[in-house]
C-alpha cells in the first residue's frame, strides 16, 4: 500500500524567512509527488508535481520540491516566506509498478503560519 | 468558471436523511474521483468514475453510499441514512486521463467541497 507521512502538523515562520514543509512517502515502483494547497473553506490548488527528471521541482508562488529517492522524501520548500502562503498544505503520491492502478493518496496535512 | 463546480457548497441534513452532492468536472473532463475531508484529517480517497463507469470504490463505505457519472450531467454521490459521522467536506476533482496502467500524471483538478453537515 502506498502512504505519505507528514511530520508536522503545524510549521510557523517569520516572513521573509525560508520555509520548509517535510513530506515522506511509502510506494511501490516509481513515485509521482505532488503538493497542493488549501486555503479556508476552499478546494485544494495544485503548487508542483515530481514525475521523473530533475529531482529540484519548480512551482507556482515561488514554491519548489526536492525528491530525494534514498530518503524517499519530498519536502517542499520556498526560499522567502509570505503572509499570504498561510495555508494548509498536502503532500500526495502515486506508485506505479506493473501496471497496477493507484489512486492519489494525501498526508494528513500541514498548517503553515507565515508570521508578519 | 471553467473548473470544477460542486454544489451545494454546504448541507444540512438531521440524521437518518439522504444527502446528494453533486460535482460537474472541467469541461473535456471524463474522469472524476471523489474524497472525503474529515475534520483535522486529510482527504480520503472514496470513488473514482468514469463516464458510466465506477473505475473504483475501494475507498467508498460498503454501506448507504453510493456514486454515479452518467453520460450526461454532472457526477453525484449520495449518502443515504445520514449519520453523525459522515459529517465532513466532501472534495470532488477531475483529469483528463486516468492513473491506471502507469498513464496520466496525476493532476486533479479540485472543486471548492461540499460541506454536510447532520445534526
Amino acid at each position: 500500500a502506498q502512504s505519505v507521512a507528514q511530520p508536522e502538523d503545524q510549521v510557523n515562520v517569520a516572513e521573509g524567512n525560508p520555509l520548509t514543509v517535510k513530506c515522506t512517502y511509502s510506494v511501490s515502483g516509481n513515485p509521482y509527488l505532488f503538493w497542493y494547497v488549501q486555503y479556508p473553506n476552499r478546494g485544494l490548488q495544485f503548487l508542483l508535481k515530481y514525475i521523473t527528471g530533475d529531482n529540484l521541482v519548480k512551482g507556482s508562488y515561488g514554491f519548489e520540491a526536492e525528491f530525494n529517492k534514498s530518503q524517499t522524501s519530498f519536502h517542499l520548500k520556498k526560499p522567502s516566506a509570505l503572509v499570504s502562503d498561510s495555508a494548509l498544505y498536502f503532500c500526495a503520491v502515486i506508485g506505479f509498478s506493473s501496471g497496477s492502478a493507484r489512486q492519489l493518496t494525501f498526508g494528513s496535512g500541514t498548517q503553515l503560519t507565515v508570521l508578519p | 468558471n471553467a473548473g470544477v463546480m460542486q454544489n451545494p457548497r454546504h448541507l444540512v441534513r438531521r440524521r437518518g436523511q439522504e444527502a446528494r452532492l453533486r460535482c460537474s468536472p472541467v469541461k473535456g473532463h471524463s474522469h472524476v474521483y471523489w474524497y472525503r475531508q474529515l475534520p483535522e484529517e486529510g482527504l480520503k480517497f472514496m470513488v473514482y468514475l468514469q463516464k458510466e463507469n465506477i473505475i473504483d470504490e475501494s475507498g467508498m463505505p460498503k454501506e448507504r453510499f453510493s456514486a454515479e457519472f452518467p453520460k450526461e450531467g454532472p457526477s453525484i454521490l449520495r449518502i443515504q441514512q445520514v449519520v453523525r459521522g459522515d459529517s465532513a467536506a466532501y472534495f470532488c476533482a477531475s483529469s483528463s486521463t486516468g492513473r491506471t496502467g502507469g498513464t496520466g500524471t496525476g493532476e486533479l483538478f479540485f472543486g471548492e467541497g461540499s460541506r454536510l453537515t447532520v445534526l
